[in-house]
């Protein structure tokens, strides 16, 4: 069936590393393609998204390409910060639903 | 900016208990979600909600499950009979329209354990 595969964590990178969180999916059609996070204690934040193939969303510094022929949206940031610590969730959107992969939680030390 | 509120942050219930878990949406949003996460596992969804009634649900959402808008401002979800395994953190959501990349906000979750 449908889904949304990611890296799984956790990750743990220096400031001012380069970042990727891999994102793969499944889908019949062309499903938009969406990245949110969650900072400690908060909910799910819209990071970024693209709704066809070859877009690419940013936001923060944050960059994902929406590949159909590889299906895959991943995430990059070329250099993180400590506030970028959180879980960061891919999900497509098809027929009004969300369906998330199960998180990656990031860390970055000073 | 708006926000999505949740009630509570966690609630602790006995099996078999019932629970009810409160969320407001954005004030002019017209559809209303409930997403679940099991620990350690994928944001699943569970229901969607507009024009007072439920538009789509997924195999989760069982007869122990309802949801309900009870005056303007309200969302609920009720589990009837807790079980162990619905101990998870429940999101709501809310946007204001449907369709390809409407955006959907979050709440902070409400984490339930059930004992």
């Amino acid at each position: 069936g449908d889904s949304v595969t990611q890296m799984e964590g956790p990750v743990t990178l220096s400031e001012e590393a380069f970042l990727t969180i891999n994102c793969t999916y499944t889908a019949t059609g062309y499903p938009s393609l969406f990245w949110y996070v969650q900072y400690p204690g908060e909910g799910l934040q819209l990071l970024l998204k693209a709704t066809k193939a070859d877009d690419k969303g940013s936001n923060k510094g944050f960059e994902a390409t929406y590949r159909k022929e590889t299906t895959s949206f991943h995430l990059e940031k070329g250099s993180v910060q400590v506030s970028d610590s959180a879980v960061y969730f891919c999900a497509r959107y098809t027929g009004n639903q969300f369906y998330f992969g199960t998180g990656t939680s990031l860390t970055v030390i000073p | 900016e708006p926000e999505v509120t949740q009630t509570p942050s966690h609630q602790v219930t006995q099996m078999g208990q019932e629970v009810i878990l409160r969320c407001v949406p954005i004030s002019n949003h017209l559809y209303f979600y409930w997403y679940r996460q099991i620990l350690g596992q994928k944001v699943e969804f569970l229901v969607s909600f507009y024009n007072n009634e439920i538009s789509e649900k997924s195999e989760i959402f069982d007869d122990q499950f309802s949801v309900e808008r009870p005056d303007g401002s309200n969302f609920t979800l009720k589990i009837r009979s807790t079980k162990l395994e619905d101990s998870a953190m429940y999101f709501c959501a809310s946007s204001q329209g449907t369709g390809r990349a409407r955006e959907q906000y979050f709440g902070p979750g409400t984490r339930l354990t059930v004992t």
